[in-house]
């Protein structure tokens, strides 16, 4: 059974610092994997998707990196604003059987001005 | 749509009430999910339906809740005789498939759920 951890479950930044959030998989057989990034009383917005033969995507100041035979992927975020304050989320999906995303339980980032 | 659309935004029920939760998936995605989520905590993977295919109903947590899908359009989530811990946020999501499942999901606002 697929477990997705994220850590640190949060952190608190100052405006302008570069930082990077965790998430690790125990199952490697992942067809993607998928950061989101959810807002308080909100739905989730898709930041970056990286397919499994991937090893890094980028989107403005997000580059988001997936090491598959570590379980690992990693969302680097680049001089850090207010506005990107939320609760970051990584899901995996698993390429046997349905195709079902495997969420981690999130890092609430706050970015202080 | 422009997006998932869910309705309603938000529904406060007594318990033992039956409740229906509606989502409209965006135009041609073929692929839809209910996720819920329990304050603080992260998202449960409820059911996936796939066009025609058989959903994957494994995440359904009690035969209280059951979900159907016409075709590939709307999708309704039904919870009966609610109960104080179905109190969450409902979210619907879908993607198109092209069988490579290298797909981006997207998410509605969800369905706020509160059982009294």
């Amino acid at each position: 059974k697929q477990e997705v951890t994220q850590i640190p479950a949060a952190l608190s930044v100052p405006e302008g610092e570069n930082l990077v959030l965790n998430c690790s998989f125990t199952d490697s057989a992942i067809y993607n994997l998928q950061w989101f990034r959810q807002d308080p009383g909100k739905g989730l917005t898709s930041l970056l998707l990286i397919q499994s033969s991937q090893r890094e995507q980028t989107s403005g100041r997000l580059n988001a990196s997936l090491d598959k035979s570590s379980g690992r992927s990693t969302l680097y975020i680049a001089a850090s604003q207010p506005g990107d304050s939320a609760t970051y989320l990584c899901a995996v999906r698993g390429n046997t059987g349905f195709q079902k995303l495997v969420f981690g339980t999130g890092t609430r980032l706050l970015v202080s001005p | 749509g422009a997006g998932v659309s869910q309705s309603p935004s938000n529904k406060v029920t007594e318990k033992g009430k039956d409740v229906e939760l509606r989502c409209d998936p965006i135009s041609g995605h073929t692929a839809l999910y209910w996720y819920r989520q329990r304050l603080g905590q992260g998202l449960e993977f409820l059911i996936y339906f796939q066009g025609n295919s058989a959903p994957d109903k494994s995440g359904l947590p009690s035969d209280r809740f059951s979900a159907e899908r016409t075709g590939e359009s709307v999708s309704t989530l039904t919870i009966q005789r609610t109960q104080q811990e179905d109190s969450a946020v409902y979210l619907c999501a879908s993607s198109f498939y092209s069988g490579t499942a290298g797909n981006t999901i997207y998410f509605g606002e969800g369905s706020w759920l509160t059982v009294v």
